[in-house]
């Protein structure tokens, strides 16, 4: 079945840039995502990519897209604490139905 | 615009109690959805919905029941609860295009 892997941490100090990556299976998927969640709270959208997309650039925010290797990197440039949260890969399968499969997320820990 | 609500918030449930988690939106949107969140993972899908009337299962929809007789509501229904539905739930909607769109979650606990 579909599956989505992540590193489960990563710590880096403020002002370097963060890379996270997730692999994942389904090559029919139309999205992926990233979204974050601070403790004890909700999903908040990051960013998505089409999966006719190699990369797409918001602000500090860069996601790559290697479809050949079913592999995906979200790059945050200048990272700030605040920045310090998990950060979720999600994929959509099933079609028109979009429904989403999550990796079980990397935790990001910025140094001061 | 609300967006996403969900209600309860928190809720802790004994251990063969039932109870009904809400969801409802204002967005017109027709996808509706309901995932699950253990401790330190990722959301599992349990149950979605591509419209009212018509629902169908996710990855996890042992335990749980779900109607949808509006586009605006989605309640998830849980008949016994057990320890294993220890969890917190979130709802989310889809337009079709572009981003699903999460409610704030539903925090619950069976004892």
């Amino acid at each position: 079945g579909e599956d989505v892997e992540q590193s489960l941490f990563l710590s880096v100090r403020e002002g370097d840039s963060s890379v996270i990556n997730c692999t994942y299976t389904d090559s029919s998927s139309t999205y992926l995502y990233w979204y974050k969640q601070e403790p004890g709270a909700g999903l908040q959208l990051l960013t998505y990519i089409f999966s006719n997309m190699d990369m797409k650039q918001d602000q500090r925010l860069t996601v790559l897209l290697n479809k050949k290797d079913k592999h995906l990197s979200l790059r945050i440039a200048d990272t700030q604490t605040g920045d310090s949260a998990i950060y979720f890969c999600a994929e959509s399968y099933g079609g028109a139905t979009n429904k989403l499969i999550f990796g079980t997320g990397t935790l990001l820990a910025v140094q001061p | 615009n609300a967006g996403v609500t969900q209600t309860p918030k928190f809720r802790i449930l004994k251990i063969g109690q039932s109870m009904t988690l809400q969801c409802a939106q204002d967005m017109n949107h027709n996808y509706m959805y309901w995932y699950r969140q253990d401790p330190g993972m990722g959301l599992k899908l349990i149950y979605y919905s591509v419209g009212a009337g018509i629902t169908d299962k996710g990855e996890v929809p042992n335990g749980y029941n779900v109607s949808r007789s509006t586009t605006e509501d989605f309640p998830l229904r849980l008949e016994l609860a057990a320890p294993s539905q220890t969890s917190v739930y979130f709802c989310a909607t889809w337009s079709g295009t572009d981003t699903q769109y999460f409610g704030p979650g539903t925090r619950l606990t069976v004892l």
